[in-house]
């Protein structure tokens, strides 16, 4: 079956370091991966979407990048703060029925 | 502008007892989606409407679920004779419809189930 999964450990990382998250899927080719931010008690914040033609996105300090051949998308925070810290989750798209991964917990420590 | 809005925000029921949950989606999207996140989980989709078509249901785990939604707007979501194991947060998400666009969520209603 069609599957995203992403590390379920929790990431922690020094203030001001680039934070990278991994987001694998298996069994399909997306169309594209969007990448969404959840705090505690929230729903989800939508972040970025990459298309399977794009091998990167920017927006200010988060990239994204997208490879079909390792079929794996990485997510990344540069210069890190605080604020950061939540939980990051990648879904993926190409019809209406987006697959979400389990995310992954991000603690950026001061 | 408002963004989605669930109520209630948390709801404690008895085993066997019926719940209603509700959403409010953005004006104007046509798109409307229910999940379900237990603790250590995924989002688990449930239920798709979007516009006068016929809802996708595939998701929805039981007879027990269903799910309507009235004038194209507001949504309700029914477990009828609730389990232990329907403890979760159920999120509400609504989108404009076109392909990639993005899914804005509500912050859930938190159902437990004693």
């Amino acid at each position: 079956s069609q599957k995203i999964e992403q590390n379920s450990e929790a990431l922690n990382i020094q203030e001001g370091k680039t934070a990278t998250l991994t987001c694998n899927y298996t069994n399909y080719s997306p169309a594209y991966l969007q990448w969404y931010r959840q705090d505690p008690g929230r729903g989800p914040v939508f972040l970025l979407l990459i298309r399977e033609n794009e091998k990167e996105k920017r927006k200010e300090r988060l990239k994204v990048t997208f490879d079909t051949t390792l079929k794996q998308s990485l997510f990344h925070i540069t210069a890190s703060q605080p604020a950061d810290s939540a939980t990051y989750l990648c879904a993926s798209g190409g019809t209406y029925k987006y697959i979400f991964g389990t995310g992954t917990r991000l603690k950026v420590l001061a | 502008g408002a963004g989605v809005s669930q109520s209630p925000s948390n709801k404690v029921t008895e085993k066997g007892k019926d719940v209603e949950l509700r959403c409010d989606p953005i004006s104007g999207h046509t798109a409307l989606y229910w999940y379900r996140q237990s603790l250590g989980q995924g989002l688990e989709f449930l239920i798709y409407f979007q516009g006068n078509s016929a809802p996708d249901k595939s998701g929805l785990p039981s007879d027990r679920f269903s799910a309507e939604r009235t004038g194209g707007s507001v949504s309700t979501l029914t477990i009828q004779r609730t389990q232990q194991e329907d403890s979760a947060v159920y999120l509400c998400a609504s989108s404009t419809g076109t392909d990639n666009s993005p899914l804005h969520f509500g912050n859930g209603t938190r159902l437990t189930v004693t």
